[in-house]
C-alpha cells in the first residue's frame, strides 16, 4: 500500500539557524498537506499543495512540491522557539482514497 | 479552538473497565476519523466515518468499537483494553467524504492511560 516517508526523524538547531524536513511518498500524490502539532498539542493544518513543482509560503515556512508529484518539503528560515513541535506531511495517492500521514519530524530549538 | 472537541481529555482505566471517549465537530463537516498516537510512532488511522457510514477500518482490534450516530457525533467505546493501548487518541472531521482531498482538523485528543 501506499507509503509516506520523513526525514530527518529528529532535528535540533540553535535558534536562527534554517531547518528543512523531506517527506516522500513510494507512490505518485494527487495532493500534500502538512500538519504542526506542538509538544502537547495537536496537529494543525498548516498548508496543502496540489501542483507538480508547486511552491507556497507563508511568512519564513516554504512548501514545496515535488515535479512528480513524490515528494515535499518544508523549509523553515532563521527559526525561533516558537517553531518547535512535530511537523507531518501526509499525502493522498493518485489512485487511492484516503490520507496517509508520514512519521513527522520533531524540530528541537535551542535559544 | 478548531470546532472539534473531545471528552474526556484525560482517563485512566483498568482493564476490565469499559469507557467511551466522545468527539463532537462543529464544522459541518461530512467525514470524521479516530487516530492513535503512540510515543515515538506515527499517526496510525483507526476507523473513518463518511455521512455516518464506516468506509474504513485498519484490523483495530474489537476491543475498540466505534459508534457515529449522527454526522457531528463520534464515539469510541472501550472495552478489555491492554496496557499498550495506553496513547493519544485523536478525533478528525473534513468536508469531504474522506476522500483525502479537504485537510482535516484535529480535537485535542484523550490521553488515555490502562493499567
Amino acid at each position: 500500500g501506499q507509503q509516506v516517508m520523513q526525514i530527518p526523524q529528529y532535528q535540533h538547531v540553535q535558534e536562527g539557524e534554517d531547518f528543512t524536513t523531506y517527506c516522500n511518498s513510494s507512490t505518485t500524490l494527487s495532493n500534500i498537506q502538512w500538519y504542526k502539532q506542538r509538544p502537547g498539542g495537536h496537529p494543525v493544518f498548516l498548508i496543502q499543495l496540489v501542483k507538480s513543482g508547486e511552491v507556497k509560503k507563508q511568512k519564513r515556512l516554504t512548501f514545496q512540491f515535488g515535479e512528480a508529484k513524490k515528494n515535499s518539503s518544508l523549509h523553515i528560515t532563521a527559526t525561533q522557539t516558537t517553531d518547535v513541535g512535530t511537523y507531518f506531511c501526509a499525502g493522498r495517492g493518485e489512485y487511492g482514497n484516503k490520507l496517509v500521514f508520514g512519521a513527522g519530524t520533531i524540530l528541537r530549538v535551542k535559544s | 479552538e478548531t470546532g472539534v472537541t473531545q471528552t474526556p481529555r484525560h482517563l485512566v482505566m483498568g482493564m476490565t473497565n469499559k469507557k467511551s471517549l466522545k468527539c463532537e465537530q462543529h464544522l459541518g463537516h461530512n467525514a470524521m476519523y479516530w487516530y492513535k498516537q503512540s510515543a515515538k510512532k506515527p499517526l496510525e488511522l483507526m476507523f473513518v466515518y463518511s455521512l455516518e457510514e464506516r468506509v474504513e477500518n485498519n484490523s483495530v482490534p474489537s476491543r475498540f468499537s466505534p459508534e457515529c450516530p449522527n454526522s457531528s457525533h463520534l464515539f469510541l467505546h472501550l472495552h478489555t483494553l491492554q496496557p499498550e493501548d495506553s496513547a493519544l487518541y485523536l478525533c478528525a472531521s473534513s468536508q469531504d467524504s474522506a476522500g483525502g482531498y479537504y485537510e482535516q482538523y484535529f480535537g485535542p485528543g484523550t490521553r488515555l492511560t490502562v493499567t
